[in-house]
């Protein structure tokens, strides 16, 4: 069965400073990776994903995340924090495309202090 | 990117009372699409996989009679929450993965808003 895991409840950082948010994940095929941002009492916001190609993949709002197969992981990093980047972040695995169901991760919380 | 639209965004209810609600897929055919629900500070919990012109298949522990699921057309499913209790409110939002459109497209989940149900 697939399951992805973020070790931790909550990451802070001051503003500026570079920022990563863990996310380990196990498929029995090949994985198709995502991040999602979610604001107060909104929906999820698509940030980046992977499906095949380079390992670094870049995504919205200047965000990337590193697909790591030795390690299972796909972290999500950004070079310099904004205070509006405070958010819960999802990583989530699917293990096919289309119609395969999606599996989140139990978010992060990131504060970005100025 | 494809919009998923829910209606309604928000909706108070009495405990025993019916409530659907709608997810749209406005510029995009989906035969399939997901139905989740979070809890305040918790992860999104998928319910359901609605298929289009076939019966949802449900997660383990979703009671199927409780949470009606209906995906009548390629560009819209409804959740109907029946004799709804104070423990059924929650955040509940649905996604769709379009059926064309490329690879990259195919592989894409879009998520509509979200739906607050309050059950007094």
């Amino acid at each position: 069965a697939q399951s992805v895991a973020q070790p931790e409840d909550q990451v802070n950082v001051a503003e500026g400073n570079p920022l990563t948010v863990k996310c380990t994940y196990s498929v029995s095929g090949n994985p198709y990776l995502f991040w999602y941002v979610q604001y107060p009492n909104r929906g999820l916001q698509f940030l980046l994903k992977y499906i095949t190609g380079d390992n670094l993949v870049k995504g919205s709002y200047g965000f990337e995340a590193e697909f790591n197969k030795s390690q299972t992981s796909f972290h999500l990093k950004k070079p310099s924090a904004l205070v509006s980047d405070s958010a819960l972040y999802f990583c989530a695995v699917r293990d096919g495309p289309g119609g395969f169901k999606t599996i989140f991760g139990a978010g992060t919380r990131l504060f970005v202090k100025a | 990117g494809a919009v998923v639209s829910q209606h309604p965004s928000r909706v108070i209810c009495k405990s025993g009372t019916s409530v659907k609600i709608e997810c749209r897929s406005l510029d995009f055919q989906a035969t399939t699409m997901f139905w989740y629900r979070q809890f305040p500070k918790q992860s999104l919990m998928l319910m359901a996989t609605s298929n289009e012109g076939s019966k949802a298949t449900y997660e383990q522990g979703v009671e199927k009679d409780k949470f009606l699921i209906n995906h009548a057309s390629l560009t819209l499913s409804t959740l109907t929450v029946t004799s709804a209790h104070p423990e059924d409110s929650s955040f509940y939002i649905c996604s769709g993965t379009p059926d064309s459109g490329g690879v990259w497209r195919v592989n894409e989940q879009f998520f509509g808003p979200g739906t607050r149900l309050t059950v007094l």
